[in-house]
């Protein structure tokens, strides 16, 4: 069956920009993750949603990022006044009710100029 | 803060040895994850440990957990080349099953002949 996705593949932006995420999940799954990796480290938790409730966004790093999930299903990141240091592959990651396995998409590579 | 420490960061092996990649975390927690990631690729789940004790293999490789030492260690038999790959540990932030990983940094596994 059809995996999480992810779009776009890669966003390259300047400094100051916005821009928008998008992370489609497995149909069916509830649960849904945010997270971003670094060069050379492991995925950084950033937000986790329970259908359309944000359950933890402890990870968010400041104001400038924002999530939503207003259905449910699709959840969209959200950055604002980009920065160099927001240049990362962001993931999305999404598990069923019950089950301890997160599945994870292909990844969003932002670049911010 | 929680932490998840691997080692060793940088693995390289050759064809048909054996060798453990060790996970150490700071936190109570009763389960631990284990994922691959290829280059350019996102994350692949291989194991989820659900209790001390527990222990899980898939082909060359085999999972453990001793959550009254915070280790968990992934042992690969008789490596071959398609190992070759990063492994990350995972643990749960707040030691239970809410989703929010917190990840090492990954083992980087070169499997050469």
């Amino acid at each position: 069956g059809a995996g999480v996705s992810q779009t776009p593949s890669n966003k390259v932006t300047e400094k100051g920009k916005y821009v928008e995420l998008r992370c489609d999940p497995i149909s069916g799954h509830t649960a849904l993750y945010w997270y971003r990796q670094s060069l050379g480290q492991g995925p950084e938790f950033l937000i986790y949603f329970q259908g359309t409730g944000a359950a933890d966004d402890s990870g968010l790093p400041n104001d400038r990022f924002f999530a939503v999930r207003p259905e449910g299903s699709v959840s969209t990141l959200k950055i604002q006044r980009t920065e160099r240091g927001d240049s990362a592959v962001y993931l999305c990651a999404s598990s069923p009710v019950r089950e301890e396995t997160q599945y994870f998409g292909p990844g969003t590579r932002l670049l911010v100029l | 803060e929680l932490k998840v420490e691997q080692n060793p960061l940088f693995l390289s092996m050759q064809e048909g040895k054996n060798y453990t990649i060790y996970c150490n975390y700071s936190t109570t927690s009763d389960r631990l994850y284990w994922y691959r990631q290829d280059p350019g690729k996102s994350l692949e789940s291989l194991f989820v440990l659900l209790s001390n004790g527990a222990v899980k293999q898939e082909g060359r490789l085999m999972a453990s957990l001793d959550t009254k030492a915070r280790l968990s260690t992934l042992h690969i038999t008789a490596a071959v080349h398609d190992l070759s790959a990063t492994y990350f540990c995972a643990v749960d932030k707040y030691g239970g099953s809410q989703g929010n990983l917190i990840f090492g940094k990954g083992t980087k596994l070169s499997v050469k002949p």
